[in-house]
Parts: C-alpha cells; structure tokens; sequence
C-alpha cells in the first residue's frame, strides 16, 4: 500500500545531543511537510519541501533543518534539542499538480521524541 | 485571537450516543475546511472535507459550516467504542500551492464508553 512512513516511531535523546528523524513516502508526492505537535496542541508546520525547493516558516527555530535527498525521503535535523523540543514529529504529503492545485495532506504515523 | 479554537476538553460518551463536535474561526478567507481522526500514537487522517458553506454526509459522519458564524461541527451518530480518538479541526483559505496552508485546531478527546 502507498503510505507514508516515519522512523523510528520513538526517539529518546539527550539535551544538546543531535538527532535526525527520518520520513519516506510511496506515494510519489512532490510535496514533504514537517510538523511538530506536543500534548493537546495543533500540530504546527516547521517547514516543507515542493521539489527542493526549501520552505522555512518564519518561526522555526534555527536549530531545526530538514534535507530532502530525493521525492521519497526527508529527514528533519535537531541540531541541539532542548526540553522544549519534546514532541510528537508528524510527516505529510501531498501532491501539487500541474496546473496549480494541490491535493489533501497525507500523515504518517509520527516519531515521539523524548529528550533527556 | 487564535486563528482555530476548538476546545480540547476530553469528551466522554455512551456507545450509540451522537458526538458532537466545533471549532470557530477567525480568517473569513476559510474556504476549505477538514476533520482529521487522529488515533493514539498515530499520525491524523483525513476523515471528513467540505468546501464553503453547507452539510456534508458521510456514513455515520455529518460535517456542517456556517461561514457566516464562521462555525463549523461535526457529527457522530451510532458513536462505536472504535470512534475513540482525537478529532482535529483543519482549514485552509485555497487548494492552491501557496495558498493551501492548514491552520488546525487543538483537537478534541473522544472516548466512546461501551
């Protein structure tokens, strides 16, 4: 089945220790996004992918970078997590066609994140 | 003002109850709006889409939006035990690349009692 897929589903790390989260999709969307949700809140959007083409939200914090080697994958970097950065990390998808519109966001199943 | 409100409160019903759920807006430029069904641990899924004003059925599932109140529900008649989830409001003011950005709501906790 076409999905959207995140590894690993659970990530425990250490405050200041570097961690990357990974999301692949077999969906051949061309569009990536990354959200961050912590408890009982709207997920947020970090940033996302149309193509390469590299889409920051102006509140993202530096500290998260996000690299898109090919359509399939997209990882999502902490360079130095804080407590705060504890959080449920949620990849989507969707596909913009060509004449402008875009289809519904397709989610995976989120990778928790636990710092230490 | 938040651009969604939806209140987070856990809702508790018995199995065969009607669930009814809202959220309110801020942005006039809504025109597409959305429930995701996120289960615990999992990543949301699309449940129910309506565009502009109006009802929508589905199943079990009924969502209604007033623009003009900026208001939107959702409904669950027959609720199962397996309906228990976060249910997340989501709207967008187009389904245009650059204009397609979702503003959710918080979610609201379902527990269907059996």
């Amino acid at each position: 089945d076409a999905m959207v897929i995140q590894n690993p589903r659970y990530q425990v790390t250490q405050f200041g220790k570097p961690v990357t989260l990974s999301c692949s999709q077999t969906l051949n969307h061309n569009v990536m996004y990354w959200y961050q949700q912590k408890s009982s809140q709207a997920p947020k959007l970090l940033f996302h992918y149309y193509d390469k083409d590299f889409n920051n939200e102006a509140d993202t914090p530096d500290n998260f970078q996000s690299r898109r080697p090919n359509t399939s994958f997209c990882f999502l970097d902490i360079r130095s997590p804080g407590l705060g950065d504890a959080a449920m990390y949620l990849c989507a998808t969707s596909r913009k066609t060509t004449s402008g519109g875009q289809e519904t966001q397709y989610f995976g199943p989120g990778t928790r994140l636990l710092v230490l | 003002q938040k651009e969604v409100e939806q209140d987070p409160g856990p809702l508790s019903v018995p199995e065969g109850a009607i669930v009814s759920l809202n959220c309110t807006y801020s942005n006039s430029a809504f025109q597409y709006f959305m429930w995701y069904r996120q289960y615990s641990r999992k990543g949301p899924e699309l449940l129910m889409y309506t565009y502009s004003s109006g009802n929508k059925e589905d199943g079990r599932f009924t969502a209604q939006v007033d623009k003009s109140s900026k208001y939107i529900s959702l409904f669950i008649r027959d609720s199962q035990p397996s309906d228990s989830a976060t249910y997340l409001c989501a709207m967008s003011a187009g389904l245009y690349y650059g204009n397609n950005r979702l503003a959710f709501g918080k979610g609201n906790q379902v527990v269907v009692i059996p």
